[in-house]
C-alpha cells in the first residue's frame, strides 16, 4: 500500500547521543503510531498518538502528533545499545476503516 | 494490549505447495489484519480478516492466492497458495480492538520458498 515518507532511512550514532526521526504524509491522519522491530521479531508498539499537537513520552522516547495532522516525529534520548533496530511510523486516516499506512522505516545503529 | 501467537514461526517450503499460517489472540478483538514484509522492506497490508464473512483484500492481493479464514473473534488463518520464491517474506498478523484503536502485531511467520 501507500507508504508515508519516513526519514532518515538510517542513522549511525554513538551511545549516549539523541536520535530524531520523522514521518510526513500527504493525507490528514487521526492516529500516529510508532513501532520498533528487532531482527526476527514482529513490530512492537512504542507510542500511540491520537490528537493533533499531542506530545507523549515513554521512558527515553518522546513522540509528537504534528499540528497539521500530516506529520509526526520520534525522539530517543541518551541512546543505548538496545535501541538498535528498525523504527516504523504508521498513520491512519478517519476513512481508512482501521487500516494503517506504514513508513519505510529508520534503521538505527548504536555504537559504544 | 493483546497477546498474539502465530504458527508456524518459520518454514521452508517447495514451490508449488501451500502453507497455512495461524494467528491466535488471547482476547476477543474487532479487527484482524494480515501483513507481508518482504526482506528489508516495510509492512504491506494483504487483507482485513472479517469475522464470519469474506476478507477484504488490498490492491495487488487476491483471494485465490491468499485465502483467509476468521471463524471467530480470536483466531484467523492465512494460506499462501501455489508458492513461488517471490513469496518468501515475513507474514504478520495484527489486531486492533476497534477501528480507531491501537494495533498490535504477532511475532511473524518467516517463510522461505525454494
Amino acid at each position: 500500500g501507500q507508504q508515508l515518507n519516513q526519514s532518515p532511512q538510517s542513522m549511525f550514532i554513538q551511545e549516549g547521543e539523541d536520535v530524531s526521526m520523522n514521518c510526513t504524509s500527504s493525507s490528514i491522519f487521526n492516529t500516529w503510531l510508532w513501532y520498533k522491530q528487532d531482527p526476527g521479531e514482529g513490530p512492537v508498539l512504542l507510542i500511540a498518538l491520537y490528537k493533533a499537537g499531542e506530545l507523549t513520552s515513554n521512558g527515553r522516547l518522546t513522540a509528537q502528533f504534528g499540528i497539521t495532522r500530516k506529520d509526526s516525529f520520534l525522539n530517543i534520548s541518551a541512546s543505548i545499545p538496545s535501541d538498535v533496530g528498525i523504527y516504523f511510523c504508521a498513520g491512519r486516516s478517519a476513512d481508512s476503516w482501521g487500516k494503517l499506512q506504514f513508513g519505510a522505516g529508520t534503521q538505527v545503529v548504536v555504537t559504544p | 494490549s493483546a497477546v498474539i501467537s502465530q504458527k508456524p514461526s518459520r518454514d521452508i517450503c517447495q514451490r508449488g505447495t501451500s502453507l497455512t499460517i495461524q494467528c491466535q489472540v488471547d482476547s476477543q478483538v474487532t479487527m484482524m489484519f494480515w501483513y507481508r514484509q518482504q526482506p528489508g522492506q516495510s509492512l504491506t497490508l494483504i487483507a482485513t480478516a472479517n469475522q464470519g464473512s469474506e476478507a477484504t483484500y488490498e490492491s495487488g492481493f487476491v483471494i485465490d492466492k491468499f485465502p483467509i479464514s476468521r471463524p471467530n473473534l480470536t483466531f484467523s488463518t492465512l494460506t499462501v497458495s501455489n508458492m513461488s520464491p517471490e513469496d518468501s517474506s515475513i507474514y504478520l498478523c495484527s489486531v486492533g480492538t476497534g477501528v480507531g484503536e491501537t494495533q498490535y502485531f504477532g511475532p511473524g511467520t518467516r517463510l522461505l520458498v525454494l
